[in-house]
């Protein structure tokens, strides 16, 4: 199946500061997904990332917080703007693997994020 | 609405022991049922999926089953190592690419 290489693996950041995430993958997709998990709770999809468009939203996720660039089919990054103590969750990035078998979605190994 | 509830919420077992986890879903329409593990501080590692007309689905120590009647999978782990500590994720997918994930079973295996 595809592998996600994510980085940084985790960060401690400043309130009002922003963090850019990046998830590189070794084969080309066609669409990969940015979700967010926070403490004890299940990953919830923040947005998918289009290459060559805007990347579409899910409700209560908009684009002057969570910023997607998505510049080619093997890369795609995620920024958390403006973060507070709120935002501190493990961030994921997504794809689907096609033509790989039964395995479905792959992750990446996740971005721990804490706002101090 | 679509859900994916688990159970249990979390549990505890000692080494060399079976479990089973459960999962019920309500999500139209349905494509595919996965099973994730995700260890602490990692992403999500699928074990296992299965379509409309599987029932059951293997991965080493892992089995899962799928009861499309009554929407409901298990996933079965038999001689429990202390490695299977981890988080289970039971995912359906409602087709179009939607993910609808399960909150997860904390499984501790202790020796």
């Amino acid at each position: 199946s595809a592998v996600i290489s994510q980085k940084p693996s985790r960060d401690i950041c400043q309130r009002g500061t922003s963090l850019t995430i990046q998830c590189q993958v070794d084969s080309q997709v066609t669409m990969m997904f940015w979700y967010r998990q926070q403490p004890g709770q299940s990953l919830t999809l923040i947005a998918t990332a289009n290459q060559g468009s805007e990347a579409t939203y899910e409700s209560g996720f908009v684009i002057d917080k969570f910023p997607i660039s998505r510049p080619n089919l093997t890369f795609s990054t995620l920024t958390v703007s403006n973060m507070s103590p709120e935002d501190s969750s493990i961030y994921l990035c997504s794809v689907e693997a096609r033509g790989q078998g039964n395995y479905g979605y792959t992750f990446g190994s996740g971005t721990r994020l804490t706002v101090v | 609405k679509n859900q994916v509830e688990q159970s249990p919420q979390s549990l505890i077992i000692l080494e060399g022991k079976n479990c089973t986890l459960q999962c019920n879903y309500t999500v139209s329409p349905f494509s595919n049922l996965r099973w994730y593990k995700q260890d602490t501080g990692r992403g999500p590692v699928s074990l296992t999926i299965m379509t409309f007309s599987e029932n059951t689905k293997s991965n080493g120590r892992y089995t899962a089953t799928l009861d499309a009647d009554t929407k409901q999978s298990s996933l079965h782990i038999t001689a429990s190592q202390l490695s299977d500590s981890a988080s289970y994720i039971c995912v359906v997918s409602a087709g179009g690419g939607k993910l609808i994930f399960g909150q997860g079973t904390e499984l501790s295996v202790k020796p």
